[in-house]
């Protein structure tokens, strides 16, 4: 079956601008994650969606990022006013249902990502 | 706080050699550990993961990590490397009613023909 899409897969945009990113999860999934991957560190969460529940936004950087999920599957992610340092590739991730009190439990499966260039 | 080194940033090996990537955490309380690897060009995947039980995970493409609690450790090994793993692997961690994975900056593992 079809994995986690993201598109673009690669964002080149100028200093001020806005831009989205878009993830479509695998079907059935009901988690949903945004990472950041910036040069020489680790992936930074932002945000996790679950369900109906409201998302868990306690990774978002600034108030220049947001996200929402239409309908319980497709996300995307909105940056405004983009900065240099909002360079970096930004991975969207998807797991099943968590059976327990755990989401951690479920494998997350990652999309290709969005390598996104600021000017 | 929950946290997770990876001293080695790059490991040169030789292909068909042994190779040990370190990765330690630092919890407070009980933890979900995770090696992830991503091929150029591709997405993370899943290598193993540590959740309860044995303290050694076995994985795929011949990996296998053991968990050490008294030096919060979960070093990943392989004992014969192949061309094909040369990758980016990335340790991680979750711990009980976390919503996300906590992940360590990464391992580049080049293998020498």
């Amino acid at each position: 079956g079809a994995g986690v899409s993201q598109s673009p897969s690669n964002k080149v945009t100028e200093k001020g601008k806005d831009v989205e990113l878009r993830c479509d999860p695998i079907s059935g999934h009901t988690a949903l994650y945004w990472y950041r991957q910036s040069l020489g560190q680790g992936l930074e969460f932002l945000i996790y969606f679950q369900g109906n529940s409201a998302p868990d936004k306690s990774g978002l950087p600034s108030d220049r990022f947001s996200a929402e999920r239409t309908g319980g599957s497709v996300s995307t992610l909105t940056i405004q006013r983009t900065q240099q340092e909002d360079s970096a590739v930004y991975l969207c991730a998807s797991s099943s249902r968590t059976s327990g009190r755990y989401v951690s439990y479920n494998e997350q499966f990652f999309g290709p990502g969005t390598r996104l260039t600021v000017l | 706080a929950q946290s997770v080194t990876q001293l080695d940033s790059q490991v040169p090996v030789f292909e068909e050699a042994p190779v040990e990537l370190r990765c330690n955490y630092s919890s407070s309380v009980s933890v979900y550990l995770f090696w992830y690897v991503q091929y150029p060009n591709q997405g993370l995947q899943l290598l193993l993961k540590y959740l309860s039980g044995s303290t050694l995970v076995k994985g795929i493409n011949g990996f296998e990590a053991e968990f050490n609690k008294s030096q919060t450790s979960f070093h990943l090994r392989k004992p014969s490397v192949h061309i094909s793993d040369t990758a980016e692997y990335f340790c991680a961690v979750s711990v009980a009613g976390a919503n996300n994975l906590f992940f360590g900056t990464g391992t580049r593992l080049t293998v020498i023909p």
